[in-house]
């Protein structure tokens, strides 16, 4: 079952535009993570932003998250046609000794010219 | 710096036929892990290893076996495949469980 659901599945958006992701979650998270996927490769680290942590800022990306609501947000600023690429949030729960960490669906974000 | 190797990147099975995909990571990592990515559905996690010497089941393990040869080495073998498998398997590792995943850049399984 996939925790995390992103929203929306796909956004096109021209070059210079900001681009909003949202994505939302069911159960109690240690820390939900960011990653995006160019066509054809694997999946690459952007951010993580702990439970106790309510916004990240890491160069033109900016992650909120907001535990009452279970949901967390992707914004990429003054977007760039390489930033074209699939993005997941991943949810990382803590039981006892155990880490589960589970992907959402994924938002693709086509950026133009 | 190779990062996270699988190997092979393409892979054509009849089924039935049984093949082990390759995972090695040269960072140091205590966990490792294989999901695999189907249309539509994210990625969806097969087993994965705490640590060296330990695996366990993910979400989806039936049809599948693993073996951590040692603290680089991940394998996933598929017994007897089956059309239902034909997907693309990533492997990736973590210093430890719940910190970033690093990936490999994927095995692309079709079986017919």
């Amino acid at each position: 079952s996939q925790q995390g659901e992103e929203d929306p599945q796909a956004l096109s958006i021209q070059e210079g535009e900001n681009a909003t992701m949202n994505c939302s979650y069911k159960t109690s998270i240690n820390n939900l993570q960011w990653y995006r996927q160019n066509s054809g490769r694997g999946l690459v680290h952007l951010i993580l932003i702990r439970s106790n942590e309510r916004e990240k800022h890491s160069g033109r990306l900016r992650v909120t998250l907001d535990t009452s609501k279970k949901s967390s947000s992707l914004l990429i600023t003054a977007s760039r046609a390489a930033d074209t690429a699939s993005y997941f949030c991943a949810t990382v729960s803590v039981t006892g000794t155990a880490s589960k960490l589970t992907f959402g669906t994924g938002t693709r974000l086509q950026v133009t010219l | 710096n190779a990062g996270v190797t699988q190997t092979p990147k393409f892979q054509v099975l009849k089924t039935g036929q049984s093949m082990t995909l390759q995972c090695a990571q040269d960072m140091n990592h205590n966990s490792m892990y294989w999901y695999r990515q189907d249309p539509g559905m994210g990625l969806r996690l097969i087993y994965y290893s705490a640590s060296e010497g330990t695996t366990d089941k993910g979400e989806v393990p039936n049809g599948y076996n693993v073996s951590r040869l040692n603290k680089r080495e991940f394998s996933l073998r598929l017994e007897s495949a089956a059309p239902s498998q034909t997907s693309v398997y990533f492997c990736a590792s973590s210093v430890t469980g719940g910190s970033p995943l690093h990936f490999g850049n994927g095995t692309r399984l079709t079986v017919t």
